[in-house]
């Protein structure tokens, strides 16, 4: 199955700042279908960006998404409070699905 | 709005199973467009595929997890349900049902609040 590494494991960034959040592959996730989840503490993760660059419905276009192949990023172009979080990249290319460890953007 | 709600015991005993139901509200279960899945996160830790079910019953579990899973549908309650078998403290985690987009193990859009299970004796 295809691991996925997500770095730095902690980002601290004031609000306004931009963030950029790394996902690497073990190898090449089949047709870019890349994931990413906001999740909050005691939350249920969010669904933010599919298809690697695809913003999910409703979500603010200061989240972006880019990447192919094994190297992925999640851009926050300027952080808001509630942006503060821990996001998990999702690759669903190849089976079994995996999830990332998460990073944690958190406020510095 | 869609809406997903889980309910089951919070406390599994090892070796037996664990059940838990996911009701939904506020839309059909009964579209050919999503599969119905069952995700789990340890405790301070990342999150793990357990499987999903489309409307017509069709199956898909993550191997490591094949042996001792079974997930099935109600469509006339609008539930779908998760049983674990032969659990250990390993299996301690909160356990969320969510809506997958297509099939399998796609992108999951609307997620339940999630409810924690503790295998213990």
């Amino acid at each position: 199955e295809i691991v996925l590494t997500q770095s730095p494991g902690t980002l601290s960034l004031s609000p306004g700042e931009r963030a950029t959040l790394s996902c690497r592959a073990s190898q090449s996730v089949t047709s870019n279908y890349l994931a990413w989840y906001q999740q909050k503490p005691g939350q249920a993760p969010r669904f933010l960006i599919y298809g690697a660059s695809s913003r999910a419905t409703g979500i603010p276009d200061r989240f972006s998404g880019s990447g192919s192949g094994t190297d992925f990023t999640l851009t926050i172009s300027r952080l808001e409070p509630e942006d503060f979080a821990v996001y998990y990249c999702h690759q669903y290319g190849n089976s079994p699905g995996t999830f990332g460890q998460g990073t944690k953007v958190e406020i510095k | 709005q869609l809406q997903l709600q889980e309910s089951g015991p919070g406390l599994v005993r090892p070796s037996e199973t664990l059940s838990l139901t996911c009701t939904v509200s506020g839309g059909s279960i009964s579209s050919s467009s999503f599969y119905w899945g069952w995700i789990r996160q340890p405790p301070g830790k990342g999150l793990e595929w357990i499987g999903s079910i489309s409307y017509t019953g069709n199956t898909w579990y993550n191997s490591s997890l094949k042996s001792r899973v079974t997930i099935s549908v109600d469509t006339s309650k609008k539930q779908f349900s998760l049983q674990l078998n032969s659990v250990t403290a390993a299996d301690t985690a909160v356990y969320y049902c969510a809506r997958v987009l297509r099939y399998f193990d796609w992108p999951l859009d609307y997620w339940g609040q999630g409810t924690l299970v503790t295998v213990s004796s």
